[in-house]
């Protein structure tokens, strides 16, 4: 079964420092991977997507993620970060099998609070 | 474009009431999913619609629960009787094949 793996439950930061949060996912075949942010009180929202081509995928708001397909990654990062990009963080991945189940699988979240 | 519209935005009942939700998925999207959201379980996928059809319902928790496509533009999600323990927010998201969810802004829901 499909699987994806969020290392961190919660990160706190300072303003100004860099991010990474870590996902690792199971699927022994061809994925379609996501980044998903969600702020507080709100819904779901894209943050970038890689479905093939360059594995360095570049999102909204100086956001990047880079697919490591070796090593079954696809860690989000941020050079430097805002008190606005406190949020929850959900990666996710869909399995390309064809025919079948959809197969979307999220990771738990990593709650991000950014400390002014 | 419009998005994925979800009513009623909030819902206060008491325990025993019945509980309808409802979606309105972008149009041209084959895919119709809803998810639940508490803070104890997180984010959980309950059911998932293809082309009207559902494909997938084994996260429903129980009968209580009962879930509706009549048409490619409108979903419902019902849960009868409500219990406080489904208290939660509930999302419905739409997609085409590639993964990529166009999420609702959801519907609170509280089972006094």
């Amino acid at each position: 079964a499909q699987s994806v793996s969020q290392h961190n439950h919660h990160v706190i930061l300072s303003e100004a420092a860099s991010l990474e949060l870590g996902c690792n996912y199971s699927y022994g075949g061809t994925v379609n991977l996501f980044w998903y942010v969600q702020y507080p009180g709100q819904h779901l929202q894209l943050l970038l997507k890689y479905f093939s081509g360059d594995p360095l995928v570049k999102g909204i708001k100086g956001f990047e993620a880079e697919f490591i397909k070796s090593k079954f990654s696809f860690n989000l990062r941020k050079p430097s970060v805002q008190w606005s990009d406190t949020a929850e963080y959900f990666c996710a991945v869909k399995g390309r099998s064809g025919a079948g189940s959809y197969q979307l699988t999220f990771g738990k979240g990593t709650k991000l609070s950014v400390i002014p | 474009d419009a998005g994925v519209i979800q009513s009623p935005r909030h819902e206060v009942t008491e325990m025993g009431q019945e509980v309808t939700l409802r979606c309105k998925p972008i149009s041209g999207h084959d895919y119709l999913f809803w998810y639940r959201q508490t803070m104890m379980r997180g984010l959980e996928l309950l059911i998932y619609f293809n082309n009207n059809v559902p494909i997938d319902d084994s996260g429903m928790p129980e009968d209580r629960f009962s879930a509706k496509m009549p048409n490619a533009s409108f979903s419902t999600l019902k849960i009868q009787p409500s219990e406080p323990r489904d208290s939660a927010v509930y999302f419905c998201a739409s997609s085409t094949g590639t993964g990529e969810l166009f999420f609702g802004e959801g519907s609170r829901l509280t089972v006094l």
